[in-house]
């Protein structure tokens, strides 16, 4: 089963930044956090990834509690090109990414 | 470009015939992985293989078989296909074992079994 728990969907203004929260209350301590989007009918693509820091990509920002139990995806200046569903995913330790539902973004224009 | 290419993209079966769907890739990454996407949901792991060489189970095996012909490819194949196998199947790769890597998706194959 996932390990994480997402917002159905979410919907956020053009222009405005895209806050996108995901919940891993039993994540282990060598275990990350991976966020991965899919746009309509593409394969998954990787967004961001991280441990216990904060860390910030061309794409996008992740902010993990300090406890880890939770963390937020943040697009800075959402487009409608980030219209996507976006999934938090917690890695563990055999490697393989057990996606759950994901949260719908739409982006309003 | 480099990445995961999957043949063919689009594939119309009926039901009982059998196909492979073809996956490689040229990031030299040792873990490759197969998923199904069925409408409207999310993806589910069907098999995977962390080396050259070994395979193993994910959520969803039954009704397939793989085989990691070499490092570049993994191929999944459907013995005798039922309705109830159509999905879109991604194939995906990745560098190293644990948090060093992320996930290479390909574009997928659109399997209708009729």
């Amino acid at each position: 089963d996932a390990k994480t728990t997402q917002p159905t969907s979410m919907d956020c203004a053009e222009g405005r930044a895209a806050n996108l929260p995901c919940n891993h209350s039993t994540i282990s301590g060598n275990e990350y956090v991976y966020w991965y989007r899919q746009i309509h009918s593409q394969g998954p693509q990787y967004i961001i990834h991280g441990l216990k820091n904060n860390e910030t990509n061309e794409m996008a920002s992740l902010i993990i509690t300090e406890d880890r139990k939770s963390s937020t995806l943040i697009l800075p200046h959402a487009t409608l090109r980030d219209t996507a569903v976006y999934y938090c995913i917690v890695l563990n330790r055999d490697d393989k990414i057990i996606f759950g539902k994901g949260t719908r973004l739409h982006i309003l224009p | 470009n480099a990445g995961v290419t999957q043949t063919p993209k689009f594939q119309v079966l009926k039901t009982g015939q059998s196909m492979t769907l073809q996956c490689a890739q040229d990031m030299n990454h040792n873990s490759m992985y197969w998923y199904r996407q069925d409408p409207g949901m999310g993806l589910r792991l069907i098999y995977y293989s962390a080396s050259e060489g070994t395979t193993d189970k994910g959520e969803v095996p039954n009704g397939y078989n793989v085989s990691r012909l070499n490092k570049r490819e993994f191929s999944l194949r459907l013995e005798s296909a039922a309705p109830s196998q159509t999905s879109v199947y991604f194939c995906a790769s990745m560098a190293a074992r644990g948090p060093l890597g992320g996930y290479t998706f390909g574009s997928g194959t659109r399997l209708t079994v009729v």
